[in-house]
């Protein structure tokens, strides 16, 4: 049973373009979290989907950062017009269930904006 | 969400136990006391979890005082890869709000 994959593991982006950063959770997992890790700081939460649906974004910045997780296929981080305040390990987790002890966390993207 | 306090950095010889502390003074009856780990550069890793009674697993153990205001994370024969960060985190029954508030953490060192 694989873990959670999350592609690309490093972007580079220069300022004003966009960033997709793609989770797929583990099988059978149907809820996905993201978290956000600026350099030598904690890990923060940005938002907690489930499949179709925003549970809680009341980590995410209020512009430019979306977030979803379709019926089919991964979950999408998408930040638009990206600034160098942006650069960060991004990290998805996935949990089976609403009320699961365990997320089980990906390795991470590393954006870092030009 | 309680929050929770921890020394930033610890050493431990290999082999040996490493009890890392935490404080978490204003717990409420519900919350339950949540250890991750991350190791450099990777996703965290969870660890184990605990509401009043002692818990241990394959990782580790962990020791929840009587009043429930601190705990330790013991690793019974720390090895060199266990270096790394501990999170102590204190969350209310996962329900509506899955979230994971991540303190600074604990940074371990584990020497030869």
């Amino acid at each position: 049973n694989a873990g959670v994959m999350q592609n690309p593991r490093h972007l580079v982006r220069r300022r004003g373009q966009e960033a997709r950063l793609r989770c797929s959770p583990m099988k059978g997992h149907s809820h996905v979290y993201w978290y956000r890790q600026l350099p030598e700081e904690g890990l923060k939460f940005m938002v907690y989907l489930q499949k179709e649906n925003i549970i809680d974004e009341s980590g995410m910045p209020k512009e430019r950062f979306s977030a979803e997780f379709p019926k089919e296929g991964p979950s999408i981080l998408r930040i638009q017009q990206v600034v160098r305040g942006d650069s960060a390990a991004y990290f998805c987790a996935s949990s089976p269930r609403s009320g699961a002890n365990e997320q089980f966390f990906g390795p991470g993207t590393r954006l870092t904006v030009l | 969400d309680a929050k929770t306090t921890q020394p930033p950095s610890m050493d431990c010889a290999e082999g040996r136990a490493a009890n890392l502390p935490c404080n978490h003074s204003t717990i409420s009856g519900n919350e339950y006391v949540y250890w991750y780990r991350q190791i450099h550069s990777q996703g965290p890793q969870y660890i184990i979890h605990g509401l009043k009674n002692n818990e241990t697993n394959e990782m580790a153990s962990l020791i929840i005082t009587e009043d429930r205001k601190s705990s330790t994370l013991i690793l019974p024969h720390a090895t060199l890869r266990d270096t790394a960060v501990y999170y102590c985190i204190v969350r209310v029954p996962p329900g509506n709000t899955d979230k994971l508030i991540f303190g600074t953490g604990t940074r371990l060192q584990v020497f030869p």
